[in-house]
Formats: C-alpha cells, sequence, structure tokens
C-alpha cells in the first residue's frame, strides 16, 4: 500500500521569504500522481499543485513550485515571496486508483 | 463551472443517534465521488468512493455507511453514531479514476457527545 510521510509538523517563514515543506513517499508504481493541497482555517481543501510521475520537468504554479526526485520519491513543496494569506496547513497527497492517500500534514506558519 | 455543496455544516449529535450527512456536485455529469474524514489536527482518511449510482466502494471498515440515489448525490449514513465517529467529513468529486485531481467541499463538522 502506498504510504505518504510529511516529517515537518509545522514550519515557520517570514514574509517575502521562501520556504519548503518536505513530503516522502512510498510506492512500486511506476506511474502515478502527486498533489499538494492547502488547509487555511476555513478548513476548505484547496489543490496547490499536481505532479505526473511520468514528466521529468518540475510543476510550477505561480508562487509555488515542487522539487520532485522520483528515485528518492520525495515530493518538496517550495513557496517563494510568502504571503500572510499562505499561512494553513499543507498536505501532501498521492493519488491511488480508489482516492488519495494524504500525509499528516505541515503547519505553516508565515510572519510580519 | 462546477460546485460542490456539503451539509450541515456543523452538528452535534448524541452516541446511538442516526447519521445522513449529504453532498451535490452541480454542474458536472458522471463525477466520481468521495467521502473523507480527518480527525483533528490530522490528514484525510478515505472512507467511501463510487464510480456510479449505487456503486459504493469502502476503504475502511467502520460504524458508517455511503449510499449514491443520484448521479450527483452522495450520502454518508450512521444508524447509531459512536464517540470515534466525531470529526470533520469531507465531500470530494473527480473527473474520472485517472490523473484526475479531487475537488473537496466545505465539510462538515460532527460532534458526537
Amino acid at each position: 500500500a502506498q504510504t505518504v510521510t510529511q516529517s515537518q509538523p509545522e514550519m515557520s517563514v517570514q514574509e517575502a521569504e521562501t520556504v519548503t515543506l518536505s513530503c516522502t513517499y512510498d510506492t512500486s508504481e511506476s506511474d502515478y500522481y502527486l498533489f499538494w493541497y492547502k488547509q487555511p482555517p476555513s478548513r476548505q481543501m484547496i489543490l496547490v499543485i499536481r505532479q505526473e510521475a511520468y514528466k521529468q520537468q518540475n510543476a510550477t504554479e505561480n508562487r509555488f513550485s515542487v522539487n520532485f526526485q522520483k528515485a528518492a520519491k520525495s515530493f518538496s513543496l517550495k513557496i517563494s515571496d510568502s504571503q500572510l494569506g499562505d499561512a494553513a496547513m499543507y498536505f501532501c497527497a498521492y493519488r491511488t486508483s480508489e482516492g488519495l492517500v494524504f500525509g499528516a500534514g505541515t503547519i505553516l506558519r508565515v510572519k510580519s | 463551472s462546477q460546485t460542490i455543496h456539503q451539509w450541515p455544516a456543523t452538528l452535534v449529535q448524541p452516541v446511538g443517534s442516526p447519521l445522513s450527512l449529504e453532498c451535490t456536485v452541480e454542474g458536472t455529469s458522471n463525477p466520481n465521488l468521495y467521502w473523507y474524514r480527518q480527525a483533528a489536527g490530522r490528514g484525510l482518511q478515505l472512507l467511501f468512493y463510487s464510480v456510479g449510482i449505487g456503486q459504493i466502494s469502502s476503504e475502511v471498515p467502520q460504524n458508517l455507511s455511503a449510499s449514491r440515489p443520484q448521479d450527483r448525490q452522495f450520502i454518508l449514513s450512521s444508524k447509531k453514531l459512536l464517540l470515534s465517529d466525531s470529526g470533520f467529513y469531507l465531500c470530494a468529486w473527480s473527473f474520472g479514476t485517472g490523473a484526475y485531481e479531487q475537488y473537496f467541499g466545505p465539510g462538515t463538522r460532527l460532534t458526537v457527545t
């Protein structure tokens, strides 16, 4: 079974700085999909970015980018120019044929 | 555009009472539908998923059941709630079982007392 591990329970970043959130996963599949979701205090789950394993190019969405290392089974999220609105819980997720397997999450605090 | 609704937003129920949470999707046909539960400060756990009317798959044995009476309606139920059923319940939808990302509803906070 696939597992997703987020080893950082909590991270802090100064406004306008860059922060990287870590995620590792375990799978025996060669083709799969990975996602980062953001959960602000409202608890609405918001899709941040997605990565297809067959693509070597790292996904980018505005200030959000990933560092996808397939051999290492690592999928980190980099947030550039951090804003107060980025403060949230961030979840890494692996797409299975049934649904999503989530990590435990990382709380991101943004300091002004 | 597609929209997903959940109700109620919050619910407080005594142990042993029944439960019915509803999820509906607008703006798409034949969506895949999912129920997740999130315990306090934890990640999400997939409970049920459905690829069509009347087709329900369960991921975790539990006190809950799900039904899909209509294409865009997904219901989570229980005959008798347990304290351990407390949590935040999220419904999600996707276009298909492949690469498609899932989109989540606003969730229901359930407290069993």
